[in-house]
C-alpha cells in the first residue's frame, strides 16, 4: 500500500466544488504535486508547490495543504474534470518519491 | 517546448531485461535544475515511481527496484535510459518519462511526460 492515501473515488455534480485528498505523514515537511490522467493519456501536472499551476491549466483548480493532509480542489467542476488524479510527494524517510493510489473523479 | 518520447520492445520475455529509451526534444537534458525520471503504471493501477537520474549521472531509485533498475543518461544524445532486469509478469505496465523538476522554494514535481509505452512480458 501507497505512503500516500487517497479516496478511491470521489463524485461531484457539474458546476459544483469538489476537494480530493492525499494524506501521508510525509506532508507535513514536502510539497505534493498533483496530476490529472484521463483515460489513454499520460498524466499531466496540475498543481506543484504551494498552489502553483502551470500556466496552460484552468484557474479552477488550486490546492492546500494542512496538517499531513494535502488536497486539490476543482471550483466549478467541468464535465472535461473527470479523470483520475494522482498526488506525489517524498516517503516517509524522505529519500524516495511515492504516488497515491489515485481518485478517480465523476463529474455527474 | 520541451517534449518527452518513450521507444523500445513492447514486448519482453520473462527473466530477461527490459530495456527503454527516452528521447528528449526541444530542450537540453543538461539543464542545472532537472533530474529525468521514469514511472511506470500496471495496466488499471495506479503510477509507480522507478527512479530519476541528474545530467551529471548521479541517481536515485525506488527501493522496492532499485536491486534490478539501472538508469543511465547520454548528454550527446540528449536521452536517458532504463534497464530493468529479470523482469516478471508483473513487470508488464505503460513506462512513462519525465522531466523531474526539482526547487528548493516549490518541492518537486514531473513535467511534461512522455506519452508511454506499453511493455508486456509474456514468453
Amino acid at each position: 500500500s501507497s505512503e500516500l492515501t487517497q479516496d478511491p473515488a470521489v463524485s461531484v455534480a457539474l458546476g459544483q466544488t469538489v476537494r480530493i485528498t492525499c494524506q501521508g505523514d510525509s506532508l507535513t515537511t514536502y510539497y505534493a504535486s498533483w496530476y490529472q490522467q484521463r483515460p489513454g493519456q499520460a498524466p499531466l501536472l496540475v498543481i506543484y508547490g504551494k498552489n502553483k499551476r502551470p500556466s496552460r491549466i484552468p484557474a479552477r483548480f488550486s490546492g492546500s495543504s494542512s496538517g499531513n493532509t494535502a488536497s486539490l480542489a476543482i471550483t466549478g467542476a467541468q464535465a472535461e474534470d473527470e479523470a483520475d488524479y494522482y498526488c506525489n510527494s517524498r516517503d516517509s524517510s524522505g529519500n524516495h518519491l511515492v504516488f497515491g493510489g489515485g481518485t478517480k473523479l465523476t463529474v455527474l | 517546448q520541451l517534449q518527452l518520447q518513450e521507444s523500445g520492445p513492447g514486448l519482453v520475455k520473462p527473466s530477461e531485461t527490459l530495456s527503454l529509451t527516452c528521447i528528449v526534444s526541444g530542450g537540453s537534458i543538461s539543464s542545472n535544475s532537472d533530474y529525468w525520471g521514469w514511472i511506470r503504471q500496471p495496466p488499471g493501477k495506479e503510477l509507480e515511481w522507478i527512479g530519476s537520474i541528474y545530467y551529471s549521472g548521479s541517481t536515485y531509485y525506488n527501493p522496492s527496484l532499485k536491486s534490478r533498475v539501472i538508469i543511465s543518461v547520454d548528454r550527446s544524445k540528449n536521452q536517458f535510459f532504463l534497464q530493468l532486469s529479470s523482469v516478471t509478469a508483473a513487470d508488464t505496465a505503460i513506462y512513462f518519462c519525465a522531466r523531474h523538476f526539482l526547487s528548493a522554494a516549490d518541492g518537486e514535481w514531473f513535467d511534461p511526460w512522455g506519452q508511454g509505452t506499453l511493455v508486456t512480458v509474456s514468453s
